[in-house]
C-alpha cells in the first residue's frame, strides 16, 4: 500500500508570497493532519481534517489555512509568507473515524524556505 | 495540556551498546503514547506505541512500557546498530483531540 505522499518536496519562496502544499493520504485513510517542524519550536500541530471538516486547529495565525477534498487529499496554504515560516511541513494520515487519536502515518514532508 | 518531556541529547553510543532514551509525560486521562523516529532528510516513522497502562510496545528490537505510576515511556534497545542513528520523538495524544504533542526529540549517533 502506498504511503503518504507530499508535493512538492522542496519549495523556495520570498516574503509576502503565498504557498500551497499538497498531501495525499494512505488509501482508505480519511483523517489528515498537518505539522510544522522547526529547529527552535520542534513539531507543532497545525490542523486536522476528517471528511472535509476541520476538527482541530493548533495555535497558528490565520495566515495558515487548509482544506480537504472529497477524496481525502488535503492542501494547506500559507499566505503573506514570513521568514519564520521556513520549516519542514509534515502531513500525516490515519483511519481515526472518531474519538481518540489513532496511529498517524507521516509523509516525507515539504521543505519550505522563505527568503 | 498533555505534554511530554524527553532527554535532548545528542546521545552518542558505540555499536552494540545499550540504549535508553527517557520520556515522561503529563496528561489528563489515559492518552496513547508513541515513539517516532526520523532519519536524516525524511519524515517521521512510527516506531512503536502503547495505548494503556502496562502495555509494552516493541518493534525492530526497540521496546517501551507505558508506566502510569511513574508517568514514563522510556525507549530501550539492547544492542544498537549504526543504522539506528536518527532522531527519536516521544509523543502522546493531545487532550484537544485528533493531534499529537511531541517532545523536542533526541538525536542518537551510533559509531562503529
Amino acid at each position: 500500500k502506498a504511503g503518504v505522499t507530499q508535493t512538492p518536496r522542496y519549495l523556495i519562496k520570498t516574503r509576502g508570497q503565498q504557498v500551497t502544499l499538497s498531501c495525499s493520504p494512505i488509501s482508505g485513510h480519511r483523517s489528515v493532519s498537518w505539522y510544522q517542524q522547526t529547529p527552535g519550536q520542534g513539531l507543532q500541530f497545525l490542523f486536522e481534517y476528517f471528511s472535509e471538516t476541520q476538527r482541530n486547529k493548533g495555535n497558528f495565525p490565520g495566515r495558515f489555512s487548509g482544506r480537504q477534498f472529497s477524496n481525502s487529499r488535503s492542501e494547506m496554504n500559507v499566505s503573506t509568507l514570513e521568514l519564520g515560516d521556513s520549516a519542514l511541513y509534515l502531513c500525516a494520515s490515519s483511519l481515526n473515524p472518531a474519538g481518540d487519536t489513532d496511529t498517524q502515518y507521516f509523509g516525507p514532508g515539504t521543505r519550505l524556505t522563505v527568503l | 495540556g498533555n505534554s511530554v518531556t524527553q532527554m535532548e541529547g545528542p546521545v552518542t553510543l558505540s555499536e552494540e551498546a545499550f540504549l535508553t532514551i527517557n520520556c515522561t509525560y503529563t496528561a489528563t486521562g489515559y492518552p496513547s503514547l508513541f515513539w517516532y523516529v526520523q532519519y536524516p532528510g525524511e519524515g517521521l516513522q512510527l516506531l512503536l506505541k502503547a495505548t494503556k497502562a502496562d502495555d509494552k510496545g516493541s518493534n525492530k528490537g526497540f521496546e517501551a512500557t507505558y508506566r502510569k505510576e511513574t508517568t514514563s515511556f522510556h525507549l530501550e534497545k539492547g544492542s544498537v546498530q549504526v543504522s539506528d542513528s536518527a532522531v527519536y520523538f516521544c509523543a502522546l495524544d493531545s487532550n484537544s483531540g485528533y493531534a499529537l504533542n511531541f517532545g523536542k526529540g533526541t538525536s542518537l549517533l551510533v559509531t562503529p
